[in-house]
């Protein structure tokens, strides 16, 4: 079966360029995270969803950051005036549902802003 | 402040011996504890989890040991294989206001020698 998709798999921008990533779930998967990994660090927490319910942005690092899952499914993290700052890769991981069961998480996108 | 942390970069261990990754906490109320392992260019996937109410759990060779007074986990492998070489993450989950977070640690990078 299908795991979970991410694209564009790189993406270089010019800073102050506007980026959309895209995530494709595992199909039902209720839940829904985006992190951020700066390089030889772990996953931080960005946002998660439940569904079409944005329930937790406390992760985002600026108001420049703006995820949404409107339908419940794909999901788009975009990246207003983007700075090198906010250079990383972009991990998405779903999840089918309460109570606590594992995460999947998809390849990620890496964002280079020069 | 990082509430999740892996003290050991990298770790290089013969194939066939045990290989151990330790990872402290300092929240006592993380009620959930997972390892992820990591390939380049891949996202993190599931190894094996711990709920904060034990203190031990297995899955082949592998091993995570809870000590909640001391605020450690420790993952054993054994015997450690070459496909075993990768970045393994440490991360522990809360669950408020119905909302789930994850935090990671920073990992440590396991070599796996043949």
């Amino acid at each position: 079966g299908a795991g979970v998709s991410q694209s564009p798999r790189y993406k270089v921008a010019k800073r102050g360029q506007d980026v959309a990533l895209r995530c494709d779930p595992i199909s039902g998967h209720v839940s829904l995270f985006w992190y951020q990994q700066a390089l030889g660090q772990g996953p931080e927490f960005l946002t998660y969803f439940q569904n079409e319910a944005q329930l937790d942005k406390s992760g985002l690092p600026s108001d420049r950051f703006f995820a949404e899952r409107p339908e419940g499914s794909v999901s788009t993290l975009k990246i207003q005036r983007t700075q090198q700052e906010d250079s990383a890769v972009y991990l998405c991981a779903s999840r089918p549902g309460p109570p606590q069961e594992t995460q999947y998480f998809g390849p990620g996108t890496r964002l280079l802003v020069l | 402040d990082q509430q999740v942390k892996q003290n050991s970069p990298s770790l290089s261990v013969q194939e066939g011996r045990i290989s151990i990754l330790n990872c402290d906490y300092t929240n006592s109320m993380f009620d959930y504890f997972l390892w992820y392992k990591k390939y380049p260019a891949e996202g993190p996937t599931f190894l094996i989890s711990i709920s904060s109410i034990k203190d031990k759990n297995e899955d082949g060779r592998f091993t995570v040991f809870l000590n909640k007074s001391a605020k450690h986990l420790s993952l054993h492998i054994v015997p450690s294989q070459p496909g075993d070489s990768a970045v393994y993450f440490c991360a522990a989950e809360t669950y408020t206001s119905g909302t789930y977070k994850y935090i990671f640690g920073t990992g440590t990078r396991l070599k796996v020698l043949a």
